[in-house]
């Protein structure tokens, strides 16, 4: 079946980067683009860019321009979101998902990013 | 780029439909037919409901459907039931420089 499996929880420190994996399964890794959405505890969710896997083009929203970097292996199956210059707003759950027909699915279980001193 | 407008409560009564809406612009909503919806239970990841405005992927009961009147898209749940009872979000591809916009999120509650 169709799977996303991503890397487990993160603490980081303001100021610090981190970077989530998100491992495809079941599917050609290469023929959908992925997408990352992040989700503040007890609010909305909110769309931070896609991947072209077999490309590498990305895209990203506005709001996370020049902090986030999204890149990919290939070879495993594996697509990866970095983003840097943490603050305590970045705490949110990170969820990547895969791109079809202009929606989402499947989604990944999601990675808790923790920012605090 | 705002996010698009949900109420944020919605409640019906076992087998009741409710109808659930997600306003937006001639940007994003108005501008194409790209809305999507999402079920999400309290500690899980969101799971797509409806694609293209008003289609269902393989294995969603065909109890959810989806349609769209201008700007506003509307997801109708129809003969409710307890497992219905979570969070749901609308999307929309938008022409904006971010290219997709969720919703402000609906919470379903089954009395």
């Amino acid at each position: 079946q169709v799977q996303l499996v991503q890397s487990g929880a993160e603490v980081k420190k303001p100021g610090a980067s981190v970077k989530v994996s998100c491992k495809a399964s079941g599917y050609t890794f290469t023929s959908y683009d992925i997408n990352w959405v992040r989700q503040a505890t007890g609010q909305g969710l909110e769309w931070m860019g896609w991947m072209n896997p077999n490309s590498g083009n990305t895209g990203y929203a506005q709001k996370f321009q020049g902090r986030v970097t999204m890149t990919r292996n290939t070879s495993i199956s594996t697509a990866y979101m970095e983003l840097s210059s943490l603050r305590s707003e970045d705490t949110a759950v990170y969820y990547c998902a895969r791109g079809v027909t202009m929606g989402f699915d499947p989604w990944g279980q999601g990675t808790l990013v923790t920012v605090s001193s | 780029q705002s996010a698009l407008t949900q109420p944020a409560s919605v409640s019906g009564s076992p087998g009741q439909s409710i109808t659930i809406s997600c306003t937006g612009t001639s940007s994003d909503v108005g501008g194409y037919n790209y809305v999507s919806w999402y079920q999400q239970h309290p500690g899980k990841a969101p799971k797509l409901m409806i694609y293209e405005v008003s289609n269902r992927p393989s294995g969603v009961s065909n109890r959810f459907s989806g349609s769209k009147s201008g700007n506003t898209a509307s997801l109708t749940i129809s003969g409710l039931q307890a497992e219905d009872e979570a969070d749901y979000y609308c999307s929309s591809y938008t022409s904006s420089s971010t290219p997709f916009v969720f919703g402000t999120g609906t919470k379903v509650t089954v009395l």
